[in-house]
């Protein structure tokens, strides 16, 4: 069964902190998303890399970065944590549709459970 | 970013009851998704869509792809308690593109 995880399920921070969010799949996909979900506004994506070491900016990156060391990790960071970045962060997996062959098939997400972040 | 227009923002049924929810864009799509995400979770891919006009279904559920390729509804039929949750639509825009554009969500209450 596909799995992807994220480290920690709810997380209280103070202002100015440095916050490091883990995921991890073992699905082998190449693409990995990072994603923040607030009420009316959907998920709203914040990075995503489709390699290791590779990385692009999604709609949302201001105050964020990643890392992606290892093809089944992926780790958003926030520098200096601010209260608006209080929210639901979701990771989520990917095959990598041209690798696929172009398979109509592919490029589903699958999501972990999420990590609510409080910031003080 | 772009967004997908997804309605109704909220839904408040009684067990039993049909529902029916849409997602509607500007652009064409090649690929339309469905997934819920239950209370405290992350999304479940529900239903997936690949070609203009397909109807699916996935036992009381039931999605279509619009002619258009630029709208998607999704349909419950007969709804019982474990429905609730927040329901996304999700589209792709070409057959190798990596990322999806998700709706607003819907949030489905059922009361008994």
């Amino acid at each position: 069964d596909v799995k992807v995880t994220q480290s920690s399920r709810y997380l209280v921070k103070r202002t100015g902190e440095k916050v490091f969010l883990e995921c991890v799949q073992d699905m082998d996909h190449e693409n990995m998303f990072w994603y923040r979900q607030d009420p009316g506004l959907g998920l709203r994506l914040i990075y995503f890399s489709y390699d290791v070491k590779m990385k692009e900016k999604g709609d949302i990156p201001e105050g964020y970065s990643v890392s992606r060391e290892k093809k089944e990790r992926f780790s958003l960071i926030l520098e200096s944590a601010s209260t608006n970045q209080t929210s639901m962060y979701l990771c989520a997996s990917s095959l990598n549709p041209l690798l696929a062959g172009g398979s109509a098939n592919t490029g589903e997400l699958f999501f972990g459970e999420g990590s609510r972040l409080t910031v003080l | 970013g772009q967004q997908l227009n997804q309605s109704p923002q909220s839904m408040f049924i009684q067990e039993g009851e049909d529902v029916s929810m849409n997602c509607t864009s500007s652009s064409i799509f090649n690929t339309w998704l469905w997934y819920k995400q239950d209370p405290g979770e992350g999304p479940v891919l529900l239903i997936a869509l690949y070609k203009a006009g397909e109807l699916t279904s996935n036992g009381r559920l039931t999605a279509q792809f619009g002619i258009t390729r630029k709208d998607s509804f999704l349909n419950i039929s007969a709804s019982i308690p474990s429905d609730v949750g927040i329901y996304f639509c999700a589209g792709r825009k070409g057959q190798g593109a990596q990322k999806l554009v998700f709706g607003q969500g819907t949030r489905l209450t059922i009361n008994p």
